[in-house]
């Protein structure tokens, strides 16, 4: 069990360009959730997947962000047209999805995006 | 008004000191409260977490849940410099997966 990844760690790019994060869960998570966190503040839902399934997106998510977990493995977060607003600190987690209560969300170490 | 309101104020305390976090919360749907520990530039690890209204304890950790006045606690006894960090609350309703978090408290923990 190595946690959960997330690549690349740190991302510079200019406004409007697209940028893509990726995750890897921790093996057989079948539950894996996106969050972002700015400075000051703590993190705030965006997305959540049940293996492939995108179930629930938060109203944060506009239209320039789309999120995918093919084959209900690793997940992508894209942002297009990136503006300054979108610098944050993009987190991912995942749970086993065995549960149908509460269960522990393990969080990765997160992508940090700056938008000159 | 948020969902969760944490005082981000940072906390400096002298090493073996008790540290006293709080929260609070308007959404009476929420069941599950978790403390959350987040070093600088990681991501936020799991703490504790506790469901029902009263005290749970795991080590020098103690977490407090009182459902009736929607505020939640954590207190750190014999604090260590290497509890020095960024302490989120967090909630999350029955059957919801999203988690709702505080601000966040900066906690230094001096020697």
């Amino acid at each position: 069990d190595t946690g959960v990844s997330q690549d690349p760690r740190h991302k510079i790019t200019k406004r409007g360009q697209n940028v893509t994060f990726r995750c890897d869960p921790i093996s057989e998570h079948n539950r894996l959730y996106w969050y972002r966190q700015t400075l000051g503040q703590g993190p705030e839902f965006l997305t959540y997947f049940q293996n492939e399934a995108q179930l629930e997106k938060s109203r944060l998510l506009s239209d320039r962000f789309s999120a995918e977990r093919p084959k209900g493995s690793f997940s992508t977060l894209e942002i297009q047209r990136t503006e300054q607003g979108d610098s944050a600190m993009y987190l991912c987690a995942s749970s086993s999805g065995e549960g149908t209560t509460y269960e522990t969300q393990y969080f990765g170490p997160g992508t940090r995006l700056l938008v000159l | 008004q948020k969902e969760v309101e944490q005082d981000p104020g940072p906390l400096s305390v002298p090493e073996g000191a008790i540290v006293s976090l709080n929260c609070t919360y308007s959404n009476s749907a929420f069941q599950y409260f978790m403390w959350y520990r987040q070093y600088s530039r990681k991501g936020p690890e799991l703490l504790m977490y506790t469901y029902s209204s009263g005290n749970k304890e795991d080590g020098r950790f103690t977490a407090q849940v009182d459902k009736s006045s929607k505020y939640i606690s954590l207190f750190i006894r014999d604090s260590q410099p290497s509890d020095s960090a960024t302490y989120l609350c967090a909630m999350s309703v029955y059957g919801n997966n999203r988690l709702a978090f505080g601000k966040g408290n900066q906690v230094v923990v001096i020697p």
